[in-house]
């Protein structure tokens, strides 16, 4: 079975510091990961995706992620923060037979001060 | 994109509803997700040429169908309390690799 463990349900940061999400998967086979946004009554919009290329991942909006098998762990950063990045943020596992099944954290709220 | 209807509704207990989706174009895979109020979204099932083809932990009131033209539906009969959350409907293409999903806005159910 595969999880994903979202550390810290809330995070508050200001504009312009850094944005650090924190996730830890756990899988038995090699995953991929995804990183996804959630802005008010909408619904998830792709970030980012890890699927065995390479380790440091880009995506929009200035986020990246990187793979470290080592440490099991997907950290979703962005060095300086805007006012819109506020919103819902979940990680996400699957693998090669998952087919569209993924397996959500429980979602990370971030806050962005002026 | 992926849109669903309705975006909201309100149904008591042992109702029935049916919500729908409209896949994106090109794609031949639908799944069905369930997010309950500050949860991370759960898989219901998937459909991949109109067949049931992956079930999460969700019991048999829980069907849907997955039409030729793109289209799809939730169903759920004998509804409970538990079940009032935001139905996410996700498209994609499954072939070789990881399946990258498009999700729609949802619809949002209460049940009374």
């Amino acid at each position: 079975a595969q999880s994903v463990t979202q550390l810290g349900s809330h995070v508050s940061v200001s504009e312009g510091a850094l944005v650090l999400l924190r996730c830890n998967y756990s899988s038995s086979v090699p995953p991929y990961l995804f990183w996804y946004v959630q802005y008010p009554n909408q619904g998830l919009q792709l970030l980012l995706k890890y699927t065995s290329a390479a380790t440091l991942v880009k995506g929009i909006n200035g986020f990246e992620a990187e793979f470290k098998k080592s440490e099991t762990s997907f950290h979703l950063t962005k060095p300086s923060a805007h006012m819109s990045d506020a919103a819902e943020y979940f990680c996400a596992v699957s693998d090669e037979t998952s087919g569209s099944r993924l397996t959500f954290g429980e979602g990370t709220q971030l806050t962005v001060n002026p | 994109g992926v849109t669903q209807s309705p975006t909201h509704l309100i149904k008591t207990r042992g109702q029935q509803v049916t919500l729908r989706c409209s896949s994106q174009s090109g794609h031949n895979t639908v799944s069905w997700y369930q997010q309950a109020l500050g949860q991370g979204p759960q898989f219901i099932f998937q459909y991949y040429r109109e067949e049931e083809n992956g079930r999460g932990n969700f019991p048999p009131r829980f069907s849907g169908l997955q039409f030729p033209n793109d289209s799809s539906e939730l169903n759920v009969n004998a509804l409970e309390l538990d079940d009032s959350a935001l139905y996410l409907c996700a498209s994609s293409f499954q072939g070789s690799g990881a399946n990258v999903l498009t999700f729609g806005a949802g619809s949002r159910l209460t049940v009374l």
